[in-house]
């Protein structure tokens, strides 16, 4: 199944680096877009939640949505050690029956180093 | 901070045996979920709960899968019969409404 695909990395950057994170689908039906945090061996963390296009900024996080080219990014400004963990994409259509349901790309291990 | 919370946090069972898997979802949430994660790969969605029922299941979601919902603060998911296969991790997560889903840390399950 390849409806959500991610660039496993892994990335490594220094401390203060941009780090760009991206995914694209194949499900034009896909209208809510997520980013969660994986730290090893734990539950995904939400870190943000947009709808349909655009973009949403939450402190040093930012996520952008191109439904036209179906593909979305995340980007960490000022990045820190802190940040090191498994970022995981996730999708989904929010209607009918697959409402609710979650496509999650394969994540994207990032370092980064002080 | 309100979280969702599952137990326990590591299970080890024989093949053939059954495992009941629990979760206790954010309070004023109303929408439920369970997905698994095998080592190396993808989150996958195996089924979600509302209003009582099963609102959707995936294809994984066999008859040996059940869901419960067995009070007002716990859900649950059981697998009767467990294969090899079924050693994963198994995830939680609740909503307030669907997609923003909360996920809870997650019971590793370890069928030999």
């Amino acid at each position: 199944q390849k409806e959500v695909e991610q660039d496993p990395g892994p990335l490594s950057v220094p401390e203060g680096a941009i780090v760009s994170l991206n995914c694209t689908y194949s499900n034009s039906a896909f209208q809510y877009f997520m980013w969660y945090r994986q730290y090893s061996r734990k539950g995904p963390e939400l870190l943000m939640y947009t709808y349909s296009s655009g973009n949403k900024e939450d402190g040093r996080f930012t996520a952008q949505v191109d439904k036209s080219s179906k593909y979305i990014s995340l980007f960490i400004r000022d990045s820190q050690p802190s940040d090191s963990a498994t970022y995981l994409c996730a999708m989904s259509a929010g209607r009918g029956s697959t409402l609710g349901r979650l496509y999650f790309g394969r994540g994207t291990q990032l370092t980064v180093w002080p | 901070e309100p979280e969702v919370t599952q137990t326990p946090s590591h299970q080890v069972t024989q093949m053939g045996q059954e495992v009941i898997l629990r979760c206790v979802p954010i309070s004023n949430h109303l929408y439920f979920y369970w997905y698994r994660q095998i080592l190396g790969q993808k989150v996958e969605f195996l089924v979600s709960f509302y209003n009582n029922e099963i609102s959707e299941k995936s294809e994984i979601f066999d008859d040996q899968f059940s869901v419960e919902r067995p009070d007002g603060s716990n859900f649950t998911l059981k697998i009767r019969s467990t294969k090899l296969e079924d050693s994963a991790m198994y995830f939680c997560a609740s909503s307030e409404w669907p997609n923003e889903q909360y996920f809870g840390p997650g019971t590793r399950l370890t069928v030999t």
